[in-house]
């Protein structure tokens, strides 16, 4: 079964970067793009990006732009986003999700809780 | 930018029917996902391409999109459909979310 399966939370101080890791299994890692979605706590839903394990290509949403950097690691199925510069604001909780081209996303993974606090 | 608009929260009688509308510039031309999260989990694709259906998601779960409007039809609510439920579009290289709507089984 498909599943993707994220680091733990974290807890960083303003000004640091954070990097989530993403582990996909049950399918072929390459065939399926990986977004970033975070949520802050009451909050609604923010897209972050996104990212082709088979290029390595990728699409930032314009607030993150210049701050968010997505990778992969094709031998171990692995996704990870890295947030520099935080602030207080980016206390959220950050989930991967597998993108079905036109089809949503249609698997999640268990969210990771970055909490920055100086 | 792109801007979904969702109504805060809807309220329904178990076993009645629930709309979420979804409002967006000419969103009609655009493929809409629905989207159901419960307290402290992940979000569950339960809607996508405008009306069809994950396996596994019940046929109570449908959606419809035309002109300004998209809306996610639950029928026959039942207390387990209590959940904020988000819409989401492609525009202009980015994914675009509604801010969401709380629904509430009375």
């Amino acid at each position: 079964q498909v599943q993707l399966v994220q680091s733990g939370a974290e807890v960083k101080k303003p000004g640091a970067s954070v990097k989530v890791s993403c582990k996909a299994s049950g399918y072929t890692f390459t065939s399926y793009d990986i977004n970033w979605v975070r949520q802050a706590t009451g909050q609604g839903l923010e897209w972050m990006g996104w990212m082709n394990p088979n290029s390595g290509n990728t699409g930032y949403a314009q607030k993150f732009q210049g701050r968010v950097t997505m990778t992969r690691n094709t031998s171990i199925s692995t996704a990870y986003m890295e947030l520099s510069s935080l602030r207080s604001e980016d206390t959220a909780v950050y989930y991967c999700a597998r993108g079905a081209g036109s089809s949503g996303f249609d698997y999640w993974g268990q969210g990771t809780l970055v909490t920055v606090s100086s | 930018s792109y801007v979904l608009t969702q109504p805060p929260s809807v309220s329904v009688a178990p076993g009645q029917t629930a709309r979420i509308t979804c409002g967006g510039n000419n969103i009609g031309s655009k493929s809409v996902h629905w989207y159901q999260q419960k307290p402290g989990q992940a979000p569950v694709l339960v809607v996508y391409d405008d009306s069809d259906r994950p396996s596994g998601i019940p046929e109570r779960f449908s959606g419809s999109n035309s002109g300004n409007t998209a809306t996610l039809t639950i029928s026959r609510v039942e207390a387990g459909d209590e959940a904020d439920y988000y819409c989401q579009v492609w525009d202009s290289s980015s994914e675009v979310f509604g801010g969401g709507t709380k629904l509430t089984v009375l």
